[in-house]
């Protein structure tokens, strides 16, 4: 499958703080989607991002998809403890519209 | 409610002992997958299916089968399961090619 470089692999919020991880491909994507994943269930999907340089949010989450294709980044702005869990991210390519490829995922934690 | 099943949510076996894991959709979904998510790896697809009687590897299909003989279901089969296999299963359906999966709240597996 298609290789997906997610960053930071890990983070720790402070409530109210905004955090970005991005997203980046070897080869051209035409999806990216972002997933969060609680503890105990399955991934829920965030935002899904259709074409190049699309800016899209869902409360306080926002994302894009890179004008090359090859990235996408996720904001969160004023974080609250309910924001903790993994994020993925998740990308078609042109070459398999059927075989979605995931990112390894961030872990956002509660900084103490 | 719209949901994707998965049985059971913990299995613990022995090596060469096979096993089956279900899987069930009722949103009449044409799309339906197994992951499996391991530490660092993020979600590796295992086996794809885009209708009845339609089904394809994904990226780690060594060592597992699958069937899809009605819409709503899709086992996953471990004919002779290795502690390699130890991992968390997740199921997803989805009605457009894969891209806005719903998936279920995953099996753990451990094989002794």
């Amino acid at each position: 499958g298609q290789q997906l470089n997610q960053s930071p692999q890990s983070m720790f919020i402070q409530e109210g703080e905004d955090v970005s991880m991005n997203c980046t491909s070897s080869s051209i994507f035409n999806t990216w989607l972002w997933y969060k994943q609680e503890p105990g269930e399955g991934p829920v999907l965030l935002i899904a991002l259709y074409k190049a340089g699309e800016l899209t949010s869902n409360g306080r989450l926002t994302a894009q998809f890179g004008i090359t294709r090859k990235d996408s980044f996720l904001n969160i702005s004023a974080s609250i403890p309910s924001d903790v869990g993994i994020y993925f991210c998740a990308g078609q390519s042109l070459s398999n519209d059927y075989k979605l490829s995931f990112g390894a995922g961030t872990t956002v934690t509660v900084r103490a | 409610e719209a949901q994707v099943t998965q049985n059971p949510r913990y299995l613990i076996t022995v090596t060469g002992k096979k096993l089956t894991v279900t899987c069930s959709q009722n949103m009449n979904h044409e799309y339906m997958s197994w992951y499996r998510q391991d530490p660092g790896l993020g979600l590796r697809q295992i086996y794809y299916s885009m209708n009845v009687e339609v089904t394809d590897k994904g990226d780690v299909p060594e060592g597992y089968k699958v069937s899809r003989k009605e819409k709503r279901n899709f086992p996953l089969i471990l004919e002779s399961p290795s502690p390699n296999q130890t991992s968390l299963y997740f199921c997803a359906s989805s009605s457009v090619s894969g891209k806005k999966l719903f998936f279920g709240s995953g099996t753990q597996l451990s094989v002794l």
